[in-house]
């Protein structure tokens, strides 16, 4: 199994909703990502997980809330988002040690927040 | 400005070759990555060159890297309408070990 799977694949939400995006791996990767993509942009890097700890968080406001609750699980808990969050949000996996390139992603989670 | 930058759009003809041409900024890099991403879909790993190498061949697709330049190329041979998508050239830095990505090249493939 060499996938990431991402669900739900597409999500329209409220701003006063709770919601939650999950990932899946199963390639014994332990190092997990969360990535934000705009229209015709870059991924841009939201946070990591090492073995299921929390290394790296770049400034990403806090309503947005990353869980790792396993090895192969990564959640990332939405509340109280605002229009400008709506976009592509993607998982990412690597072997080993993080912070290499050779990533895996998933096929995203589209995010609409009305 | 952006450390790492890319045209926006190239346009090819089927069976032609493509050349997508990345420039960066930070000399530390120690690998250089190509990813595509098609519509509506994640980013898959095409191939990566390690900083102290000049070239890497994999099947189709040929990396040049001229680091005195901070310049990398990314030919694919023969071009399929498949290979329709954006790709992404991304470093990984020395110090930090952050991926930091190119903004995206739209490829389109003309029959």
């Amino acid at each position: 199994d060499t996938e990431v799977t991402q669900t739900p694949k597409h999500l329209v939400m409220g701003m006063t909703n709770k919601k939650s995006l999950k990932c899946e791996q199963h390639m014994g990767h332990r190092a997990m990502y969360w990535y934000k993509q705009k229209a015709k942009k870059p991924p841009e890097l939201m946070f990591v997980y090492s073995y299921e700890k929390l290394s790296i968080n770049e400034s990403v406001p806090s309503r947005f809330s990353p869980e790792c609750p396993n090895s192969s699980l990564l959640n990332l808990h939405l509340h109280a988002l605002q229009p400008e969050d709506s976009a592509l949000y993607l998982c990412a996996s690597s072997p080993g040690r993080e912070y290499t390139g050779e990533l895996f992603f998933g096929e995203g989670s589209r995010l609409t927040v009305l | 400005g952006e450390d790492v930058e890319q045209s926006l759009f190239l346009s090819v003809r089927e069976g032609d070759s493509s050349v997508i041409n990345c420039t960066y900024t930070d000399s530390s890099s120690t690998y250089l990555y190509w990813y595509k991403q098609e519509p509506g879909a994640g980013l898959q790993l095409l191939t990566y060159i390690f900083s102290n190498m000049d070239m890497k061949q994999d099947q189709r697709l040929t990396v040049l890297l001229n680091k005195k330049d901070k310049h990398l190329s990314l030919r694919i041979a023969d071009t399929q309408t498949g290979d329709s998508a954006i790709y992404f050239c991304a470093e990984r830095k020395a110090a930090g070990n952050k991926l930091t990505f190119g903004g995206g090249t739209r490829v389109l493939v003309k029959p």
